[in-house]
């Protein structure tokens, strides 16, 4: 199984400043044949299902703010908001797609500090 | 657009079997370019891939559950369902159906199912 770990667990930025969540998978999830990275992001508040913010690992779901990005490759990946906003408030979760069993980081909590 | 549900008993007991169903809607589970799944969500944890099944019946189980799970569909009543059998207090939690492509999109609200006697 790939291991899909994230760091921090928990993270506190202030409204306006920049949030940056790291995702390391235990082997490499860039599949040589169309040069993609198979990692997705995903947001969860509270009391509601995980919705999908970045696939390929760096492009934006439809309608997901363009203060969110994706960026890294092979088996480190980052989840960056260039300018936090309180319904940011959340946990992120990445997730790998490159084989079964698909397999999600732990999380991060990102609050407003 | 595809909007997912999940539904079934919210309370089962230890050792016995885990039903639940996924109703599709705004999309059809016979479409051939999408898989169908479920994930779930301890409370307060992280996320577990389950398994998913296509629209021909073909699966993919994950390994750690393989023994006692069965996912299987209805294309006449566009759902697919979760079968979890002998289960414990480890399997209480949020469960999850979702649409694959190769990443989830979208989700269902998701179903508490807690395990005790």
């Amino acid at each position: 199984d790939i291991v899909m770990t994230q760091s921090p667990d928990s993270l506190a930025v202030s409204l306006g400043e920049r949030a940056t969540i790291n995702c390391k998978s235990s082997q490499s999830v860039l599949y040589s044949s169309n040069n993609k990275n198979y990692l997705a992001w995903y947001q969860q508040k509270p009391g509601q299902p995980p919705k999908l913010l970045i696939y390929w690992a760096s492009t934006r779901e439809s309608g997901v703010p363009d203060r969110f990005s994706g960026g890294g490759s092979g088996t480190d990946f980052t989840l960056t908001i260039s300018s936090l906003q309180a319904e940011d408030v959340a946990v992120y979760f990445c997730q790998q797609y490159y084989s079964t069993p698909y397999t999600f980081g732990q999380g991060t909590k990102l609050e407003i500090k | 657009q595809v909007q997912l549900q999940e539904s079934g008993p919210g309370l089962v007991k230890p050792s016995e079997t885990l039903s639940l169903t996924c109703t599709v809607s705004g999309g059809s589970v016979s479409s051939g370019s999408y898989y169908w799944s479920w994930i779930r969500q301890p409370p307060g944890k992280g996320l577990e891939w389950i398994g998913y099944i296509f629209y021909s019946g073909s699966t993919n189980y994950n390994p750690s559950l393989k023994s006692r799970v069965t996912i299987s569909i209805d294309t006449s009543k566009n759902q697919f369902s979760l079968k979890l059998t002998s289960v414990t207090a480890a399997d209480t939690a949020v469960y999850y159906c979702a649409r694959i492509w190769t990443w989830f999109d979208p989700w269902g609200q998701g179903t508490l199912v807690t395990v005790s006697s």
